[in-house]
């Protein structure tokens, strides 16, 4: 059974920094592009960042570049999203999302909060 | 970026009623689109790839059509279960845009 769990989440003051881990078992995680998806309280979907099987191809909204960094340890089959610099308008739902053919399968998310 | 003009924002419909959703792109995506379904409280989950190929395990009441720069979600005799928020994607290009979402809710 595929599973993404993501951990790290948390209640950070602006400026500040977090770091999200995903584990992902049931599948060969080595194989797959993942990516950082998002969710603002009662707001639509986001996409945040994606990375390639092999870390090659790395991409990011602009909304984030410069102050994400995106980055996976196929070894440990986790996936890691280092924010810094953190804003109130990244207060949101921070989701784990395997690539295939779209997006086929989410972890259940981790909340940050971004608050004084 | 590429946008995505998703309508209505809301609907209210019947059990059993037909239900369809669409989504612009603001420029040609082939058919480099995913539909989604969320509920309250839970992650989202794909529903239809590729415009029109149905996800393993996803009701037959489903479909997805077009390509380009429109497209379009239909609901076939609406269910219960189907009153949710639903969400189509672009995974042509990045950044990967999303729609605004649509919430289905029971009239």
């Amino acid at each position: 059974e595929v599973q993404l769990v993501e951990s790290g989440g948390g209640l950070v003051k602006p400026g500040g920094s977090l770091r999200l881990s995903c584990a992902a078992s049931g599948f060969n995680f080595h194989t797959y592009t993942f990516n950082w998806v998002r969710q603002a309280p009662e707001k639509g979907l986001e996409w945040v960042t994606s990375i390639s099987s092999s870390s090659r191809y790395i991409h990011y909204a602009d909304s984030v570049k410069g102050r994400f960094t995106i980055s996976r340890d196929n070894a440990k089959n986790s996936l890691y999203l280092q924010m810094n610099s953190l804003r109130a308008e990244d207060t949101a739902l921070y989701y784990c999302v395997r690539e295939t053919s779209g997006a086929d399968y989410w972890g259940q998310g981790t909340l940050v909060t971004v608050s004084s | 970026a590429i946008q995505m003009t998703q309508s209505p924002s809301s609907l209210s419909a019947s059990v059993g009623d037909r239900v369809t959703i669409t989504c612009r792109a603001s420029q040609g995506i082939r058919n480099d689109l995913g539909w989604y379904q969320q509920k309250p409280g839970t992650a989202p989950k794909l529903l239809i790839y590729t415009a029109s190929i149905l996800q393993s395990g996803v009701p037959s009441r489903f479909s997805g059509s077009g390509s380009g720069t429109d497209f379009t979600l239909t609901i076939n005799n609406l269910q219960p279960e189907d009153f949710a928020t639903y969400y189509c994607l672009q995974d042509s290009n990045y950044p990967w845009t999303f729609g605004q979402g649509t919430k289905v809710e029971i009239k």
